[in-house]
């Protein structure tokens, strides 16, 4: 009964480059959410998604970032021509519905933008 | 901005002494959960807390979910080394969907 995936677990980009992270939720889990933590902080809310929905993404960057959940597949972070300011550590979430029972973290992915 | 004060920020003890945190806010959770998060890893769930007034106990964990439904606690007795970490109280604000708001972590040391 693996747990919430997240891949890959460190993640090097210049600048400008675009950075694809990839989240697996928990099996069973059909409610996803990214986070983003900056060193001495705590985590951020970005999005909240359901299948192929964009449920909520108040705390999601105006330009640059986008997420999606496809039918299949994991759920995608994507950041286009990151800046050093992006380097982070991202944090996926999954729960088997909505609300705080069940809600489970990933690893993260660690961003270092050079 | 934050809207969960955590404090405190660190502590420093000596392995066996119990350690005792906690998060206030101006707003009014309906949630209360509190996580342990070790170096390079994702936060790991403790305690969660559903009601005002609960208190719930997980091995030398206890926590309180304040019946104001603006604070909470989470005491550790008779710490060990492998207590050592960052300890995140997160809530989920009434009438805010399901997006957890995070205070800003307790770094506890222990000493042997």
């Amino acid at each position: 009964n693996a747990g919430v995936m997240q891949n890959p677990r460190h993640l090097v980009r210049r600048r400008g480059q675009e950075a694809r992270l990839r989240c697996s939720p928990m099996k069973g889990h059909s409610h996803v959410y990214w986070y983003r933590q900056l060193p001495e902080e705590g985590l951020k809310f970005m999005v909240y998604l359901q299948k192929e929905n964009i449920i909520d993404e108040s705390g999601m960057p105006k330009e640059r970032f986008s997420a999606e959940f496809p039918k299949e597949g994991p759920s995608i972070l994507r950041i286009q021509q990151v800046v050093r300011g992006d380097s982070a550590a991202y944090f996926c979430a999954s729960s088997p519905s909505g609300g705080a029972y069940g809600y489970t973290f990933g690893s993260g992915t660690r961003l270092t933008v050079v | 901005g934050q809207q969960l004060n955590q404090s405190p920020q660190s502590m420093f003890i000596q392995e066996g002494e119990d350690v005792s945190m906690n998060c206030t806010s101006s707003s009014i959770f309906n949630t209360w959960l509190w996580y342990k998060q070790d170096p390079g890893e994702g936060p790991v769930l403790l305690i969660a807390l559903y009601k005002a007034g609960e208190l719930t106990s997980n091995g030398r964990l206890t926590a309180q979910f304040g019946i104001t439904r603006k604070d909470s606690f989470l005491n550790i007795s008779a710490s060990i080394p492998s207590d050592v970490g960052i300890y995140f109280c997160a809530g989920q604000l009434i009438n805010a969907g399901n997006m957890l708001t995070f205070g800003g972590g307790t770094r506890l040391m222990v000493k042997p």
